[in-house]
């Protein structure tokens, strides 16, 4: 059964820092993975997706790499901000829907 | 504005009683999906369904049912047979075209809890 683990839990730092999350997934055969953002009492917001095929993706800031023999992902965030200040999952697609991690929790702090 | 609509974001239900959660979505998207999520939990699937008329079961689709009667509609019923509902509830959808390779869009969560 696939397990999806995030470390750290949780996270703080400087603003102006750069940051790097761990995602670690147990069974290599999947579709894809998402990493999302989750605001305190809010909905998911997709921030990049990975296919299986694809090393890795960026959108401003933000890099997501994937190693799928290795089972691991990477989200690195670059001079972190305080709106930064989220709880982010990662999730791989297994075939029915996704399965997620239970996030890690960054504070960026001004 | 495209997007998925959840209400109501507050519910309180009393023991023994069934409460609705709506979900609508007006991507024109054919999959839906219900998670719940626990404090300090990732999400877990409750039920989701690929085309109208047609849904399947999660990992944990104990207590609870749905229907799927329209596209742009998955209602979640939250079952007096459901022991511990109180949760954050969010559903999803995503295109069905190259299913699996497509990102899931997230509504803004129901918050469910029982007095």
């Amino acid at each position: 059964k696939q397990e999806v683990t995030q470390i750290p839990a949780a996270l703080s730092v400087p603003e102006g820092e750069n940051l790097v999350l761990n995602c670690s997934f147990t069974d290599s055969a999947i579709y894809n993975l998402q990493w999302f953002r989750q605001d305190p009492g809010k909905g998911l917001t997709s921030l990049l997706l990975i296919q299986s095929s694809q090393r890795e993706q960026t959108s401003g800031r933000l890099n997501a790499s994937l190693d799928k023999s290795s089972g691991r992902s990477t989200l690195y965030i670059a001079a972190s901000q305080p709106g930064d200040s989220a709880t982010y999952l990662c999730a791989v697609e297994a075939g029915t829907a996704l399965i997620f991690g239970k996030g890690t929790t960054l504070s960026v702090s001004s | 504005d495209g997007g998925i609509t959840q209400s109501p974001k507050y519910l309180f239900r009393k023991e023994g009683q069934n409460v609705t959660l709506s979900c609508e979505q007006n991507l024109n998207h054919d999959a839906m999906y219900w998670y719940r999520q626990d404090p300090g939990q990732g999400l877990r699937l409750i039920y989701y369904s690929q085309i109208v008329n047609d849904f399947q079961k999660g990992d944990i689709a104990e207590g609870y049912s749905v229907s799927r009667e329209k596209k742009e509609s998955f209602p979640l019923t939250v079952t007096s047979a459901q022991k511990n509902p109180t949760a954050f509830y969010l559903c999803a959808s995503r295109p069905r075209l190259a299913l699996f390779y497509n990102e899931q869009f997230f509504g803004p969560g129901t918050r469910l809890t029982v007095l």
